[in-house]
């Protein structure tokens, strides 16, 4: 199946400092592309859609200027945290589907981030 | 708005025993239906789907049944092995996205 990358795979910074996670897909073409939160023991919480060549649609209540999505290219879109503090601090997914049009998504490994 | 409910864990059962985690939803439409698996250290990887009314979806065994009458979706095992130890989350599509349950621990012991 198709295969997704995220790195890193954990990170930890200082509260005031931005983080960058990379999502790639390896042998496919992305034009969509999904980012997840995921607080422990819990789901996961779709917080962005990430469009490549146009800007993403975040969901209700997730703050654009806090989380920034990048989809520069077909197999790269980047979510930056910035001034992240401790309550940042989470496990992120990104997903894409394999082609348009298809209801199957195919999940990175996830970017574990810790705000200190 | 639309959501996806399914049973709390961990559940913890012996190799051979019989799976069920239920899964229920609530949409406006007619949703495809899903069943994630995500590995220990592992990403989210599909288990099997089911896109409308009594489609069956299946996979390494395990099956769930689109109910729309009860609307339900639960996944079911008849014997389970400790390589199926894992979190399961059950899922809805809405417009493209997917809209996930709180996810069920399973532990299966030899």
């Amino acid at each position: 199946g198709a295969v997704v990358s995220q790195h890193p795979s954990r990170v930890i910074c200082k509260s005031g400092t931005s983080v960058k996670i990379e999502c790639r897909s390896l042998d496919f073409q992305a034009t969509t592309m999904f980012w997840y939160r995921q607080f422990p023991k819990q789901s996961l919480m779709l917080m962005a859609t990430s469009n490549e060549g146009s800007k993403a649609t975040y969901e209700q209540g997730v703050e654009k200027d806090k989380f920034l999505i990048n989809h520069a290219s077909l197999t790269l879109s980047t979510l930056t945290v910035t001034s992240a503090h401790p309550e940042d601090s989470s496990f992120y997914i990104c997903s894409a589907p394999d082609r348009v049009g298809t209801d199957t998504q195919y999940f990175g490994p996830g970017t574990r981030l810790t705000v200190l | 708005g639309d959501s996806v409910t399914q049973m709390e864990g961990p559940v913890t059962l012996s190799e051979e025993a019989f799976l069920t985690i239920n899964c229920t939803y609530t949409a406006t439409g007619y949703p495809s239906l899903f069943w994630y698996v995500q590995y220990p250290g592992e990403g989210l990887q599909l288990l099997l789907k089911a896109t409308k009314a009594d489609d069956k979806g299946s996979n390494k065994g395990f099956e769930a049944t689109y109910r729309k009458e009860t609307t339900s979706f639960h996944l079911e095992k008849g014997s389970v092995q400790v390589s199926d130890s894992a979190v399961y989350f059950c899922a809805q599509e809405e417009e493209g996205k997917l809209i996930f349950g709180q996810g069920t621990t399973l532990q299966v012991k030899p």
